[in-house]
């Protein structure tokens, strides 16, 4: 069956960068995009962006753009989103999903927590 | 970037009463829109999608209706399992794409 495995917690500084990775497996890797969402403590889902693991085509979402870069490793089957220039307000839990190429996401990562702060 | 407005922001009701949860769009998505549910502590789970297309293994107690800029998700009787935060999706001019604030559905 569809896995998504997340890399664990992160603490960091603000202006520091983060890296996350999402591992995948049960099904064909480039077959399926990786949609990446963040949601704060205690606050709602926030779409951050895409990436096609076909051709590594990416589309962000406004409020991140130019702090953030989504990567695949196609022969590891596993995805990575960085985020730049962390600010306290980046403090989330930040999801991964495999995005079959509607936008929407039924299979989802456990989930990594960010956490910035001084 | 299209905005999605959610309300009620919470809905206290009984288990067994009918629950209808509304989402708006800032301009026309079509059908393109997908309604999710979370519990604390989990990832999200989809429900319904392109409007009203229930997902695999989605009960049939749970629908959803609207094109265009008004949507509704409807769950029939509530299950004591149903208390969550639903949240909508648009994909309408994907990508990108974005999510409403949610809507708390609590046990009254």
């Amino acid at each position: 069956q569809v896995h998504l495995v997340q890399s664990g917690a992160e603490v960091k500084k603000p202006g520091a960068s983060v890296k996350v990775s999402c591992r995948a497996s049960g099904y064909t890797f480039t077959n399926y995009g990786i949609s990446w969402v963040r949601q704060a403590p205690g606050q709602g889902l926030e779409w951050m962006g895409w990436i096609s693991t076909y051709n590594g085509n990416t589309n962000y979402a406004q409020k991140v753009q130019g702090r953030v870069t989504m990567t695949t490793d196609t022969s590891t089957s596993t995805a990575y989103m960085e985020l730049r220039s962390l600010r306290s307000d980046d403090t989330a839990v930040y999801y991964c999903g495999r995005e079959p190429g509607d936008g929407y996401i039924v299979h989802w990562g456990q989930g990594t927590l960010v956490t910035v702060s001084p | 970037e299209i905005v999605l407005t959610q309300s009620p922001a919470t809905l206290s009701l009984s288990p067994g009463e009918r629950a209808t949860l509304s989402c708006r769009a800032s301009q026309s998505v079509s059908s393109f829109l997908a309604w999710y549910q979370q519990k604390p502590g989990q990832a999200p789970r989809l429900l319904i999608y392109d409007a009203s297309t229930r997902a695999t293994g989605i009960p049939a107690r749970f629908s959803g209706s609207g094109s265009g800029t008004d949507f509704t998700l409807t769950i029939s009787s509530l299950e004591p399992e149903d208390f969550a935060v639903y949240y909508c999706q648009q994909r309408g001019n994907w990508p990108p794409s974005t999510f409403g604030q949610g809507t708390r559905l609590e046990i009254k």
